[in-house]
Formats: C-alpha cells, sequence, structure tokens
C-alpha cells in the first residue's frame, strides 16, 4: 500500500462548479499535510497547509481527518485557472521528508 | 537568492554517460531536499541536507547516485552511468527550517533524458 494515495482523476468540471479531492495516508502519525498544485510538469507550488481544525482561503477549503486518515480539498466556483494537478503532501513523523501522492487533475472546462 | 535555481534546465545523456545536476537554494535556507519525478507524477524523495551536512538519504540509489552540498557551491546530484530509466525530471527544495507546517520551495526542475 502506498504512504499517500489520491484518485488520479482526471475530474472535469464545469466553471462555477464545486469539486472536492480526497487524500488518504497510511502513517497514523503524520503530523504535517499540504495541498500542492503542479501545472504540466512545472515546479509543484504550495496551495495551502491543513490544519487539524481545517482551513479556508478563499474558494479553497482543506480538512484533515485524522481518525480516518485523510485530508480532502474542497473547491468552490471553480476558475478556468484552477485546471492543474493537485498534489496531497504527507510528513511523516520521525521523518523529515515529503511524501507526495500522485496528484488529482483537475480540468475546469469552460 | 529569493527562489531555487537549478541549472541546467535541460539535459541529454547518452547511457552509461555522467549527468550532474545543480541547485541554488534560497538563501538563508538550511534545509535541501531533492527529488525524482517519474512520468506518471510519482516524486520519488531521494536525498536531504541540513547545511552541508547529509540529514536523509534514504531514497538515494547508492550505486550510481550521489549528493553534496558545499559551503558557497550549489548543491549537486550526479548519476554515474545513466540508465534509461533515470529520464525524470529532478526537483530540488529548499527550506528555512524543519519543523510543523514548514513550506518547502521548489526549483523549477532539471529535466534529464537518457536516450
Amino acid at each position: 500500500r502506498k504512504e499517500v494515495e489520491q484518485d488520479p482523476g482526471p475530474f472535469n468540471v464545469p466553471e462555477g462548479a464545486t469539486v472536492a479531492f480526497n487524500c488518504t495516508y497510511s502513517n497514523s502519525a503524520s503530523q504535517s499535510f499540504f495541498w500542492y498544485r503542479q501545472d504540466c510538469r512545472k515546479e509543484p507550488k504550495l496551495l495551502m497547509s491543513v490544519y487539524s481544525s481545517g482551513n479556508e482561503d478563499g474558494r479553497f477549503t482543506a480538512q484533515l481527518n485524522r481518525a480516518s486518515q485523510y485530508i480532502s480539498l474542497l473547491i468552490r466556483d471553480s476558475k478556468l485557472s484552477d485546471s492543474d494537478t493537485y498534489l496531497c503532501v504527507v510528513n511523516p513523523s520521525g521523518t523529515y521528508k515529503y511524501i507526495f501522492g500522485t496528484g488529482t487533475r483537475l480540468k475546469v472546462l469552460a | 537568492g529569493e527562489e531555487v535555481a537549478q541549472t541546467p534546465k535541460h539535459l541529454v545523456r547518452g547511457e552509461g554517460q555522467k549527468a550532474k545536476l545543480y541547485c541554488a537554494p534560497i538563501k538563508g535556507h538550511s534545509y535541501v531536499f531533492w527529488y525524482q519525478q517519474v512520468l506518471k507524477n510519482e516524486f520519488k524523495f531521494l536525498i536531504s541536507f541540513q547545511n552541508e551536512n547529509v540529514f536523509d538519504e534514504t531514497g538515494m540509489p547508492k550505486e550510481r547516485f550521489s549528493a553534496k552540498c558545499l559551503p558557497n557551491s550549489p548543491c549537486s546530484l550526479e548519476i554515474q552511468a545513466t540508465k534509461l530509466e533515470d529520464s525524470a525530471v529532478y526537483f530540488c527544495a529548499s527550506m528555512p527550517r524543519i519543523m510543523g507546517d514548514s513550506e518547502a520551495f521548489f526549483g523549477q526542475g532539471t529535466r534529464l533524458t537518457v536516450v
């Protein structure tokens, strides 16, 4: 089983739609969680950290469910510019490296 | 600098040739990471440094891969005797500190093609 698992998609959604991605992780002691986005093999860029209490940044909301070991990303009112690959990243406890999921592709259609 | 600088952007090597990639972390960042991204978006952790010291090298294929971060020089990742499966984008990232929700800043990557 992979340490971090994501549905690869693609998710094709119309502009204005709400879309949600989940990501599961295997190390129950993991401490830090992030969503990054990556455009077509360019460098990944931090979208948001994921906090235990959940957090929101504009149209983006991230949630952490420790009991079920998953994190989620909700995007409201999708824009064309949201089209990207969304990478779930986990920092397992006791290590100092990021473990990446394989990414979920999102395409927002006009 | 204010961004992680990786050179070269593209590198083509024949099988068996050596490849050397460079990374200049953001000034003031103590931690440097190397990742390999192959076709299907799989990021593989290779190695990390705290300043010039190896921090974690559990992902390094030891036989042909080596890496260094020397004072006052860009960090480097060297692959001896490249193989076709080494074709990937190699990303370097730097962080100011290692704890909590510290963000990793990535360079633009070096695309290595082994032919």
